[in-house]
């Protein structure tokens, strides 16, 4: 498997919702990454994961949680969301993070439609 | 710590022309540079990439250089097609310090390729 995967593909939420991203690879890249993408822009990187450990929080608002609950699965937890939140989330993985020449493939994303 | 600017912003080439597409970064210990296409709606995919130690890689139409000293770098596309048409990012990775692995990148070019 030379993926990474990502659901749902879209999500339509309330801002007093709760709900959850996840993202899936099976490549055995032990670095997971979350970025944030509004359209015709780059990606903004969220957070980072090493080995299960966040390694890098770019001083998101604590309305976005990560979780990595094992080397192929992350997540993103959603809570009480504003409607600028609404984005492409995108989830990528690398083989390591603190190598600097690591490929970093990216996932399908998420749109996400926060009303 | 690191910036990349990419320029143009937008490019409009006649099918069978060739495209460049220019990119700077500021931190010299920055060693690794990937670029990635995004089609509407899709995911960014890693299209070609230049570690440092190298000054010219190409792959069949696709192209880029590096320029260490003047720190900047450069996608180009031979025999363009409409399918080349498509969001273009560069990126740059620093390698050394508490960025390590991750990624800057620059703003992006619309490239659109006419028949």
């Amino acid at each position: 498997d030379t993926e990474v995967t990502q659901t749902p593909k879209h999500l339509v939420m309330g801002m007093t919702n709760k709900k959850s991203l996840k993202c899936e690879q099976h490549m055995g890249h032990r670095a997971m990454y979350w970025y944030k993408q509004k359209a015709k822009k780059p990606p903004e990187l969220m957070f980072v994961y090493s080995y299960e450990k966040l390694s890098i929080n770019e001083s998101v608002p604590s309305r976005f949680s990560p979780e990595c609950p094992n080397s192929s699965l992350l997540n993103l937890h959603l809570h009480a969301l504003q409607p600028e939140d609404s984005a492409l989330y995108l989830c990528a993985s690398s083989l390591l993070a603190g190598q600097a020449n690591n490929e970093q493939f990216f996932g399908p994303g998420t749109r996400l439609t926060v009303l | 710590g690191e910036n990349v600017e990419q320029h143009p912003s937008t490019l409009s080439v006649q099918e069978g022309d060739s495209a460049v597409i220019k990119c700077t970064y500021s931190d010299s210990a920055s060693n690794y540079f990937p670029w990635y296409k995004q089609e509407l709606g899709k995911r960014p995919q890693l299209i070609i990439d230049i570690r440092s130690n190298v000054g010219e890689k190409k792959d069949q139409r696709i192209a880029v250089t590096l320029n260490k000293t003047a720190k900047h770098f450069s996608l180009h596309i031979t025999e363009t097609q409409p399918e080349d048409s498509a969001v273009y990012f560069c990126a740059a990775r620093v390698g050394r310090g508490s960025t390590l692995g991750r990624l800057y990148f620059g703003r992006g070019t619309q490239l659109t390729v006419w028949p």
